[in-house]
């Protein structure tokens, strides 16, 4: 059971070039979730989805659009990459039980570097 | 504003002493509580919630958590640290209601250091 997989694990960007980051769970999640994660700030929620065909900003969404196509793909595009982009992304799953929401599941994460 | 704090931002303890992690909350009722472990170039793991319930709530690998309503509090423990331990821990609160979007909001992180 792969669980939460990101694609790719490393990127290096030059300023103003763009990019897809793809995310991809197995476990039929409804939500799906992208964090960034910067030193002393923990995790910040950039997008998210709670079913396909919709998405929604999170605290950080400038700079970032994504997509969710399929159930179990949520994809984080930048257009034009900016320095103050380098950080590592995280993506999660999580699924509405049927009185609670449960934990979410993340993936390995992707280092993205904007030079 | 919702808000983790986790005051300690670095902690350094000897292996086989015991650890706590602090974490305090604000939120406007009682949320979902969290504590995951990242290790160095990894994902992040789940070690234990809190739902409901009684307020002692036991995780994996050893760690065990304290849900204190009166002080808004989630502190993390462990009665002896073992060097595989070293990480980073972030505390985390969710919404508690069913249909919500299950975001989360976390803490700074606390790096823990073991020392041989």
């Amino acid at each position: 059971n792969a669980g939460v997989t990101q694609t790719p694990k490393f990127r290096v960007l030059k300023t103003g070039q763009s990019m897809t980051l793809l995310c991809a769970q197995d476990m039929n999640h409804e939500y799906m979730y992208w964090y960034r994660q910067d030193p002393g700030m923990g995790l910040r929620l950039i997008h998210y989805s709670v079913g396909e065909g919709t998405t929604a900003k999170g605290e950080v969404p400038d700079g970032y659009n994504v997509s969710r196509l399929k159930k179990q793909n949520f994809l984080l595009g930048l257009e034009s990459a900016a320095p103050s982009q380098t950080s590592v992304y995280f993506c999660a799953s999580s699924y509405p039980g049927r009185t609670r929401n449960t934990e979410a599941f993340f993936g390995q994460g992707t280092r993205l570097t904007v030079v | 504003a919702q808000s983790v704090t986790q005051p300690d931002i670095h902690i350094t303890v000897s292996e086989g002493a015991s650890l706590e992690l602090r974490c305090n909350y604000s939120y406007g009722a009682t949320p979902y509580l969290f504590w995951y472990v990242q290790s160095p170039g990894q994902g992040l793991q789940l070690l234990l919630k809190y739902f409901s319930g009684d307020t002692l709530v036991q995780g994996i690998k050893g760690f065990e958590a304290e849900f204190k309503r009166s002080q808004s509090s989630f502190n993390l423990r462990k009665p002896s640290v073992h060097w595989s331990d070293a990480a980073e821990y972030f505390c985390a609160v969710g919404a508690p209601k069913a249909g919500n979007t299950g975001k989360l909001i976390f803490g700074q992180g606390t790096t823990l250091q073991v020392k041989p």
